[in-house]
């Protein structure tokens, strides 16, 4: 069973801090990863995209990579109230041919202002 | 450009009965995937159409089914419904063998009383 885990939260930061998110995945294959921030009722939104290791930035948002970890983060600075939401990491397992993304269950992320 | 449109986008049912939901996927993808999202949890994958045929299957009974047309559009269809099925149902759009982006639709709060 290909798993990707992560943290159900709450993760409670302050307006303006760093907020950091944290996902593992368990098929060491995989070449695309993914987050998604998915507000309460609503359906998930692509923020981030990442395929090598390393860092991504895109505007407030940092995604990084480690494969031989096998570990993916999002971190997301400035945080702002409106950033509250459902943070969920997905993942494209080796070998799905017909791609099919695995989800993590998702880390809610509260900002307080 | 229009994104993945999916409707209806709330029903409710009663145990037993079947229901029919439907989705366009965003210009130019040639792939649907349906996920059964229940409340606290990341989304399950159902399965994938391309080609109008049912490329990969999660673990979901027979009771799901789907369809896809010509024009890329999808169907998910449930039988029997029980108070299990009630959920948020996603749809998302991709390219076949990418593994790139899926864009997901607004999703359909399926309740079954």
């Amino acid at each position: 069973q290909k798993e990707v885990e992560q943290n159900s939260g709450p993760l409670s930061v302050p307006e303006g801090a760093i907020a950091s998110l944290n996902c593992t995945y368990s098929d060491r294959g995989s070449q695309s990863f993914f987050w998604y921030r998915q507000y309460s009722g609503k359906s998930p939104e692509l923020i981030m995209s990442i395929y090598s290791n390393g860092d991504k930035e895109d505007g407030r948002f940092t995604a990084q990579l480690n494969k031989a970890s096998q570990y993916v983060s999002l971190l997301i600075r400035d945080s702002q109230p409106s950033d509250s939401a459902t943070y969920l990491c997905a993942v494209y397992p080796e070998g799905s041919g017909y791609s099919t993304l695995t989800f993590g269950k998702g880390t809610m992320l509260l900002v307080s202002p | 450009d229009a994104g993945v449109t999916q409707s209806p986008t709330h029903l409710i049912k009663t145990r037993g009965q079947q229901v029919t939901l439907r989705c366009s996927p965003k210009s130019g993808h040639d792939t649907v995937s349906w996920y059964q999202q229940a409340l606290g949890q990341g989304p399950q994958f159902i399965f994938q159409y391309y080609e109008e045929e049912e490329r990969q299957r999660g673990n979901f009974p027979d009771r799901f089914s789907g369809h896809q047309f010509p024009n890329y559009s999808s169907e998910l269809n449930v039988n029997a419904l029980l108070l299990g099925d009630s959920a948020l149902y996603l749809c998302a759009s991709s390219l076949v063998w990418a593994n790139t982006e899926a864009f997901f639709g607004q999703g359909t709060r399926l309740t079954v009383v």
